[in-house]
């Protein structure tokens, strides 16, 4: 398909378990980012990569959270030890990177810790 | 630091009739986007509509304008002639356009109900 891809679409794993999660960006789209939507949080930025730019890590909630992005497309986003409050829906975008270029998201993988 | 303001947790409307949702923002940047997008049940996140901070008219898609205010840090979403699929969550963003173009932050939304 021609959309952001995200897989598992589902995940459920033990607390102190690591997880990855996958994202295939639109084709061509320079630009990724990682959010997280919860309940009690609303959606929240992780990290974003553009180009061959350093990304920028600042929304990650603590150093058990890592991404990396290769060949500029697929990016895959680790959670290491995972607690409960790990749990939500982890959200994948794209984008043009330019002014005025809206993301367009994947459909998210649903992440739940017993 | 950026914010959006989305008053109204959950909005009615009947069907076919024109719905607005609020939307304010705060931010010192001078070049921003506003982006609108929808969620349904299906957990999907849907653009709807981009107004950008320089633009001189409100954006308009199809059923969907944005009615943008500047002065007031404003811009509502304005559905005409709502149908029973407009059902869903609403959520207003913004980004800085001045440098990088990086992250949306997102409000934390409107449940839109459309009653037939």
């Amino acid at each position: 398909g021609a959309g952001v891809s995200q897989s598992p679409s589902n995940k459920v794993t033990e607390k102190g378990k690591d997880v990855e999660l996958r994202c295939d960006p639109i084709s061509g789209h320079t630009a990724l980012y990682w959010y997280r939507q919860s309940l009690g949080q609303g959606l929240e930025f992780l990290i974003y990569f553009q180009g061959n730019s350093a990304p920028d890590k600042s929304g990650l909630p603590s150093d058990r959270f890592s991404a990396e992005r290769t060949g500029g497309s697929v990016s895959t986003l680790t959670i290491q030890r995972t607690q409960q409050e790990d749990s939500a829906v982890y959200l994948c975008a794209s984008s043009w990177g330019a002014r005025r270029q809206p993301q367009h998201f994947g459909d998210g993988t649903r992440l739940s810790i017993l | 630091a950026q914010k959006i303001t989305q008053t109204q947790p959950g909005m009615f409307v009947q069907e076919k009739e024109a719905v607005t949702l609020d939307c304010t923002y705060d931010t010192s940047d001078q070049s921003y986007g506003l982006f609108w997008y929808k969620q349904p049940s299906s957990g999907e996140m849907i653009f709807l509509i981009y107004q950008g901070s320089y633009d001189e008219q409100n954006a308009t898609e199809g059923r969907y304008s944005l009615n943008f205010q500047k002065a007031r840090k404003s811009a509502n979403l304005v559905i005409s002639a709502s149908q029973l699929g407009d059902s869903a969550m609403y959520f207003c963003a913004m980004r800085d356009e001045g440098g990088s173009q990086g992250n949306l932050i997102f409000g934390k939304g409107t449940k839109l109900s459309v009653k037939p």
